[in-house]
């Protein structure tokens, strides 16, 4: 079993909708995680960041943590065509900072 | 802004070559990786470093190497490339124990081994 799962889509939504995209974990050791968007043929860029449990809000986007489930979540509201990405979940151990774990992403394609 | 650059964009290269990824961060940052991301496969840690000349194994490091001679630079050495070592890779830095625990890429190379 993979540490993150992540379903790799592609989920293609229509402009203006809410995307929920989602990733669960197995160790119960994770403390911090991170999304990232990924466009095309460039680097990861980092979305949201969130230590332990709970909500972050910026702008359209939400990432919720549920540590209990072993679910995080990223809402984006009102999504954009230039939302359409790859989005990977990332989260790591506080035992070793060094060591990262990545979700395989989930390709988002947000139509006009 | 916190950058991490990496030199080169697209590369093709032959079987056989020896070939330098060059990676710089401005960040001061402590902590530096290489990842090569393949579909169907994600990311994969291939080395990092925590500090200059310091060094150690990620899950994929056979057939690279890498250096780490400034705070500020670490390269990847692909001493013979393979076809099978065609990938994007991207390098991440990260502070040290103090701040969030979050990586930042570089905008990636794309290598082509023919």
């Amino acid at each position: 079993q993979k540490e993150v799962e992540q379903d790799p889509g592609p989920l293609s939504v229509p402009e203006g909708a809410i995307v929920s995209l989602n990733c669960t974990y197995s160790n119960s050791a994770f403390q911090y995680f991170m999304w990232y968007r990924q466009y095309s043929r460039k680097g990861p860029e980092l979305l949201m960041y969130t230590y332990s449990s709970g909500n972050k809000e910026d702008g359209r986007f939400t990432a919720q943590v549920d540590k209990s489930s072993k679910y995080i979540s990223l809402f984006i509201r009102d999504s954009q065509p230039s939302d359409s990405a790859t989005y990977l979940c990332a989260m790591s151990a506080g035992y070793n900072f060094n060591k990262f774990y990545f979700g395989s992403g989930t390709k988002l394609n947000v139509k006009p | 802004d916190v950058k991490v650059t990496q030199s080169s964009r697209y590369l093709v290269k032959r079987t056989g070559e020896k070939v330098f990824l060059e990676c710089v961060q401005d960040m001061d940052h402590e902590n530096m990786f290489w990842y090569r991301q393949d579909p169907g496969l994600g990311l994969r840690l291939i080395y990092f470093s925590y500090d200059v000349k310091m060094k150690e194994k990620g899950d994929i490091p056979e057939g690279y190497s890498v250096s780490r001679e400034k705070k500020e630079r670490f390269s990847l050495i692909l001493e013979s490339a393979s076809t099978n070592q065609t990938s994007m890779y991207l390098c991440a830095s990260r502070k040290g124990a103090a701040g969030a625990n979050v990586l930042t890429f570089g905008a990636g190379s794309r290598l082509t081994v023919l």
